[in-house]
């Protein structure tokens, strides 16, 4: 049990385009889903955390209308890299809690090119 | 501030020898905490976590780990390593507000 799925595993896109990513916990609810990212050999910093119904509280400096979160429901949360950039470029974890644990992602690998 | 630290950041241990890593945190409270692991382009797997009661918390793959609180540590161990074991490990400290912080990681190495 506890599996969570990331959608697309890896996805390269053009500069000034968006992407999306999906989250979803596959066989449980989840009302917090947190998002983070890694850089090479580094270790995960988290970008916001996503409430069920409400808005997403970003940490200090991501920026809230380039990183555009949203959890529309108890098993997605999506987040959406609007104008990517090549620093952007990196690879995006999701988790969703469930009684005191978070479980992970296999996280998607983005490039922009 | 609540924050992790891993003083290691590279370890390499022959195939079948003991495997300590080092994990420090500050946090004011009774911590949460946790191992995870991660293999390269992978996600994270958690190995254990410790919350409350026996100090010494088992966890899958053959690890376990010591909380102390005297010395704000949880350093993970297996008493013999396997090549599979090569990867990169985290130790986190779950905040009040359900938020995990990473220590910056260590990265095993195994030589057969």
């Amino acid at each position: 049990g506890a599996v969570v799925s990331q959608h697309p595993s890896w996805v390269i896109c053009k500069s000034g385009t968006s992407v999306k990513i999906e989250c979803r916990s596959l066989d449980f609810q989840a009302t917090t889903m947190f998002w983070y990212r890694q850089f090479p050999k580094q270790s995960l910093m988290l970008m916001a955390t996503s409430n069920e119904g409400s808005k997403a509280t970003y940490e200090q400096g991501v920026e809230k209308d380039k990183f555009l979160i949203n959890h529309a429901s108890l098993t997605l949360s999506t987040l959406t890299v609007t104008s990517a950039h090549p620093e952007d470029s990196s690879f995006y974890i999701c988790s969703a809690a469930s009684y005191n644990e978070q479980f992970f992602g296999p996280g998607t690998r983005l490039t922009v090119l | 501030a609540q924050s992790v630290t891993q003083p290691d950041i590279h370890i390499t241990v022959s195939e079948g020898a003991s495997l300590e890593l080092r994990c420090n945190y500050s946090y004011g409270a009774t911590p949460y905490l946790f191992w995870y692991v991660q293999s390269p382009g992978q996600g994270l797997q958690l190995l254990l976590k410790y919350f409350s009661g026996d100090t010494l918390v088992q966890g899958i793959k053959g690890f376990e780990a010591e909380f102390k609180r005297s010395q704000s540590s949880f350093n993970l161990r297996k008493p013999s390593v396997h090549w599979s074991d090569a990867a990169e490990y985290f130790c986190a400290v779950q905040s009040n507000t359900d938020k995990l912080i990473f220590g910056t990681g260590t990265r095993l190495q195994v030589f057969p």
